[in-house]
């Protein structure tokens, strides 16, 4: 069965903290992973797409990466308006549509 | 640009009552999508239309039905409502198949059924 699980569920940091998040997955042939971003009360917004192992992304303080398995989103020096929920989705080749995980919910402390 | 508009924002209906969630794209997308979001799980699709005149169940679509209206309007009905129905329920677009490009979501229609 195609399933996506991230880690960790919450992540608190403070202001200028790097860490990583992780997206691990297992599809019967990954198609593209994807990576967005959700603010309280507000609806998902698209960060990434990464299709192959080995590919990298960067956008800002973010940086997303692919392996075989799972993907990283990378935060680097972080700052209090990065605080949000990060949500991963991978789509099979034998599926049209995304399979989402549940979510890191991110806080970055002052 | 207004991007995706669902409305109401928020609602409250008692078991058995129906209601329809709106939901309006000015993009110009094709592909247009009704998720759920529930606490601790993933968004699950509940129906989508890959193109006016076309809808296709999702993962969990018992209890819903859908209409694409025109290509800019998707909307939801439930037609006897569950507490098991609550939750937030977000509309996307996407210009083509959502692997080939982003979804765009609303803000979402937070339901409670009581």
């Amino acid at each position: 069965e195609d399933q996506v699980t991230q880690s960790p569920e919450a992540l608190r940091l403070q202001e200028g903290e790097s860490s990583s998040l992780n997206c691990s997955y297992t599809v019967s042939g990954l198609r593209g992973l994807f990576w967005y971003r959700q603010d309280p009360g507000k609806g998902p917004e698209f960060l990434f797409t990464l299709y192959s192992a080995g590919e990298e992304k960067e956008k800002e303080r973010l940086k997303a990466t692919l392996t075989k398995k799972e993907s990283f989103l990378h935060i680097t020096a972080p700052k209090p308006e990065d605080s949000a929920t990060y949500l991963c989705a991978v789509q099979a080749n034998s599926n049209y549509q995304l399979i989402w995980g549940a979510g890191t919910k991110l806080i970055i402390k002052p | 640009n207004a991007g995706v508009t669902q409305t109401p924002k928020f609602q409250v209906l008692k078991t058995g009552q129906s209601m329809t969630l709106q939901c309006a794209q000015d993009m110009n997308h094709n592909s247009m999508y009704w998720y759920r979001q529930d606490p601790g799980m993933g968004l699950r699709l509940i129906y989508y239309s890959a193109s006016e005149g076309t809808t296709d169940k999702g993962e969990v679509p018992n209890g819903y039905n859908v209409s694409r209206l025109n290509k800019r309007e998707f909307s939801l009905r439930l037609e006897s409502a569950a507490p098991s129905q609550t939750s937030v329920y977000f509309c996307a677009s996407s210009k083509e198949e959502p692997g080939n490009s982003p979804l765009h979501f609303g803000n979402g229609t937070r339901l409670t059924v009581t």
